[in-house]
């Protein structure tokens, strides 16, 4: 089956601790996209991928790195968690960036204590 | 730049009832427009896109939008509502490939859609 997979869907941390959100595609997208959902704002673009090692800023890049060394994956780091990131993330991929529409997955619920 | 605003950030209609939800995009150049639907605890699905071809776009479900450049809308609307549409509406633009710009989607806020029986 065609589908983009986050893990965790739910994670609980704490102010300061690293933690890495994973991506996996399996349909040879060469695009990639983070976004975080938060009410009232609609989903708003962390960090996209055209292809393995191109990536780049969003509209909300602080305090997220990602990395693209496989076309199939595409990780979610936040290197020191603050409260403010606490919200819904979804990854996304696709054929031919926007202009085809992303395939998104089913959301990663993230809160920072 | 490129922006959308979609009016009403609830919509409540009668089941069987005509669904109308409001998007307005503002775009540089010829935009590429999508409409997503998220339901409860699940990612976003697309519905349908208009991509310069027909003005008229029919979705899933039985949803349809029209580009309408004039007004610079892509409204979404449905015939007659059921209670499984009831979920998020997401609006969102991208720049089509001659701008160069064509890197990302750009959302709107979303309209909570309920469906009363």
């Amino acid at each position: 089956e065609a589908q983009v997979t986050q893990n965790p869907r739910y994670l609980i941390t704490v102010t300061g601790k690293k933690l890495t959100v994973t991506c996996s595609q399996n349909m040879n997208h060469e695009y990639m996209s983070w976004y975080r959902q938060d009410p009232g704002l609609g989903l708003r673009q962390i960090y996209y991928s055209m292809n393995v090692e191109v990536t780049d800023k969003g509209d909300v890049p602080e305090g997220y790195k990602v990395s693209r060394k496989e076309k199939r994956n595409f990780p979610l780091i936040l290197e020191s968690p603050s409260p403010n990131q606490t919200s819904l993330y979804f990854c996304a991929s696709s054929f031919r960036g926007a202009r085809g529409g992303y395939t998104f997955g089913s959301g990663t619920r993230l809160t920072v204590v | 730049a490129q922006s959308v605003t979609q009016l009403g950030s609830h919509v409540s209609v009668s089941e069987g009832a005509l669904v109308l939800l409001r998007c307005n995009y503002s775009s540089s150049v010829p935009p590429y427009l999508f409409w997503y639907v998220q339901y409860p605890n699940q990612g976003l699905q697309l519905l349908l896109k208009y991509t310069s071809a027909a003005t008229l776009v029919k979705g899933i479900n039985g949803f349809e939008a029209e580009f309408k450049k004039s007004e610079t809308s892509f409204h979404l609307t449905k015939p007659s509502a059921h209670m499984s549409d009831a979920a998020e509406y997401f609006c969102a633009v991208s720049a089509p490939i001659s701008s160069g710009s064509a890197r990302q989607l750009t959302f709107g806020s979303g309209t909570q859609l309920t469906v009363l029986p």
